[in-house]
């Protein structure tokens, strides 16, 4: 099993409409949790952090589930410019440095 | 932008032969880890540098080594290529204590 697990995708969205997916881990005591997006052929660029609390930035929204060991990310509003592909990471507590990164799932927002 | 760059941008390199990739750091971060993406698939961790000292390894074999300088830039090396080394190579600047991490633009590695 995969430490770090998305459904690759892709999700079709019309541009202005809400999209939302889930990542799952498998170490219980992972620490911290961020999504990361990439756009094709370029460098992993930091989204946000997730909390435990849930928080949001902007038409962002990510929610953790500590119990359920997943999290989420919620896109409201979708603009073409969205499309890319979004990296659900996790950091054990074991090896604070080292980030476990999920193969990605991949939005494309439609006109 | 990150502030962290990479070189250089693409290299073809032939199987057996060795490698060496360069990395500067975001000002003011001294911890950079090195991660490598192949297609379709997440970043998978390397190792990881902090004060010149590797502080973290990957599930990588021993001909993937790295080194931090004084100015907290970096590089990885690789010995006897194989062909599924290539990838994309990852970069990333980070504080201390701090779990965000800022990534530079890759290297595209190909071995043939």
């Amino acid at each position: 099993r995969k430490e770090v697990e998305q459904d690759p995708g892709p999700f079709n969205v019309p541009e202005g409409a809400t999209v939302a997916f889930n990542c799952t881990y498998s170490n219980s005591a992972s620490q911290s949790f961020f999504w990361y997006r990439q756009d094709c052929r370029k460098e992993p660029k930091l989204l946000m952090s997730v909390y435990s609390s849930g928080n949001e930035d902007g038409r962002f929204t990510a929610q953790l589930n500590r119990a359920s060991q997943y999290i989420s990310l919620l896109i409201r509003d979708s603009k073409l410019s969205d499309s890319a592909t979004y990296l659900c990471v996790v950091t054990p507590t074991d090896s604070w440095g080292k980030l476990q990164f999920g193969a990605g799932t991949q939005v494309v927002v439609t006109p | 932008e990150t502030g962290v760059t990479q070189s250089p941008t693409h290299l073809i390199k032939t199987r057996g032969q060795q490698v060496t990739l360069r990395c500067s750091s975001q000002s003011g971060h001294n911890t950079v880890s090195w991660y490598q993406q192949a297609l379709g698939q997440g970043p998978q961790f390397i190792f990881q540098y902090y004060r010149e000292e590797e502080n973290g390894r990957g599930n990588f074999p021993p001909r993937f080594s790295g080194l931090q300088f004084p100015n907290y830039s970096s590089e990885l090396n690789v010995n006897a290529l194989e062909l599924d080394d290539s990838a994309l190579y990852l970069c990333a600047s980070s504080l201390p204590g701090f779990h965000e991490q800022y990534f530079g633009p890759g290297t595209r590695l190909t071995v043939t």
